[in-house]
């Protein structure tokens, strides 16, 4: 069963805000949420992980709820080249078993 | 040193050939992992290596056949491969045992005729 998630598809406009939501209720207190995004036929780039706190890069945003069942990534201003499909993965950090969920594929729009 | 290196890009082999893909990071990662991913699907966990030991395999058919020679290389034999396994070929290492994410390479597109 899938650990994660998210809506199969979204648009955001370009210079807006994109939050990408991701579901995760059955989430593990040994569980980091991680967020990798893979733009076309590329391999997949890390973004962004968190364990239970509110994270930021340069990248984006997570936020995590408090019951630590959904999370949020928050891309602050997208851009064109920001299109691509993000993945929402929840796994124990000491574990090498990275697995991938369908993801969430953001078209951003001029 | 921040990056994954996989060669070939591209491959085109026959049913009966036998060929590598090769992977190659000088991070100091000591996890490397090997996923496939096909068509607009996500890529999916073939094999994985801790320490230059294979330490999770996902029922992989032996026709590929996952080497770790060295800390830095990790390569993947493929043997006798069918069309069915033409797909994106993409390596990925991390630091072991951390919460760190992984790094992945460009990928290998592999096309079986």
């Amino acid at each position: 069963d899938a650990k994660t998630t998210q809506p199969p598809s979204m648009d955001c406009a370009e210079g807006r805000a994109a939050n990408l939501p991701c579901n995760h209720s059955t989430i593990s207190g040994n569980e980091y949420v991680y967020w990798y995004r893979q733009i076309h036929s590329q391999g997949p780039q890390y973004i962004i992980h968190g364990l239970k706190n509110n994270e930021t890069n340069e990248m984006a945003s997570l936020i995590i709820t408090e019951d630590r069942k959904s999370s949020t990534l928050i891309l602050p201003h997208a851009t064109l080249r920001d299109t691509a499909v993000y993945y929402c993965i929840v796994r124990v950090a000491i574990l090498n078993d990275m697995r991938f969920g369908a993801g969430t594929r953001l078209t951003v729009k001029p | 040193d921040t990056e994954v290196t996989q060669t070939p890009k591209h491959l085109v082999m026959g049913m009966t050939n036998k060929k590598s893909l090769k992977c190659e990071q000088h991070m100091g990662h000591r996890a490397m992992y090997w996923y496939k991913q096909k068509a607009k699907k996500p890529p999916e966990l073939m094999f994985v290596y801790s320490y230059e030991k294979l330490s999770i395999n996902e029922s992989v058919p032996s026709r590929f056949s996952p080497e770790c020679p060295n800390s830095s290389l990790l390569n993947l034999h493929l043997h006798a491969l069918q069309p069915e396994d033409s797909a994106l070929y993409l390596c990925a290492s991390s630091q072991e045992g951390t919460e760190a994410g992984y790094t992945f390479g460009s990928g290998t597109r592999l096309t079986v005729v």
